[in-house]
């Protein structure tokens, strides 16, 4: 199975600062990946989907580049409400593994 | 409004058996891939399987980790999925999710709308 790799697992920021989110699969992919945000006790929200592609609804300050195996997640002026947990997902084959996550907490 | 209503969690002895449930509304079941996601205590997001829509015959497909103990149906007409699990193992104990994929191809197959979850404990 293809893998997804995450890094950072976590990463402290404050707000107004631009974060970066990589995420690297095992083989290529081509564009099938999508980025979710979970805050604590929530279910996960669609974030991005073909790799660069914004949800409706999602701001416009969440971005997603890359294709292959190296995929960035990026915010562009982190704000409070942003700090949660980020999660890639593979979408090309089965099983649709997600990576390992990536925690955003307040510096 | 599309809305995703999960139930049937609770706690079962290892080697047990569960079926939960997921309530579908707003919005049309029938034309679209369905999808269980489990999250373990304090870890990260766990696909579980999918169910293909009527036109692609129901069809399923499941993580290495469940295949042969869980099965994954649907009644469109009941507006419901279903996760039925057998075997149960501690390490099944999680945070269950259905999630409605947005469409029927690669492209389209991330999850758009997603449940609150309902709470599996395996444990004795």
């Amino acid at each position: 199975d293809i893998q997804l790799t995450q890094s950072p697992s976590f990463l402290s920021a404050s707000v107004g600062d631009r974060v970066t989110i990589t995420c690297r699969a095992s083989q290529g992919i081509s564009n099938y990946l999508a980025w979710y945000q979970q805050k604590p006790g929530k279910a996960p929200k669609l974030l991005i989907y073909g790799a660069s592609t914004l949800q409706s609804g999602v701001p416009s300050r969440f971005s997603g580049s890359g294709s292959g195996t190296e995929f960035t997640l990026t915010i562009s002026s982190l704000q409070p409400e942003d700090f949660a947990t980020y999660y890639c997902q593979r979408l090309n084959s089965y099983p649709l593994t997600f990576g390992g996550g990536t925690k955003v907490e307040i510096k | 409004e599309v809305q995703l209503v999960e139930s049937g969690g609770g706690l079962v002895q290892p080697g047990g058996s569960l079926r939960l449930s997921c309530a579908a509304s707003g919005f049309t079941l029938s034309d679209h891939y369905m999808d269980w996601v489990r999250q373990a205590p304090g870890k990260g997001l766990e696909w579980v399987g999918r169910a293909r829509n009527k036109f692609n015959s129901y069809t399923t497909e499941y993580a290495a980790s469940v295949k042969g103990r869980f099965i994954i149906s649907r009644d469109d007409s009941e507006r419901s999925l279903y996760l039925q699990m057998n075997s149960l193992k501690t390490e099944d104990t999680a945070v269950y999710y259905c999630g409605r994929a947005a469409g029927t191809t690669w492209d389209t197959s991330m999850d758009d709308f997603w449940g609150q979850g309902t709470h599996v404990t395996v444990s004795s």
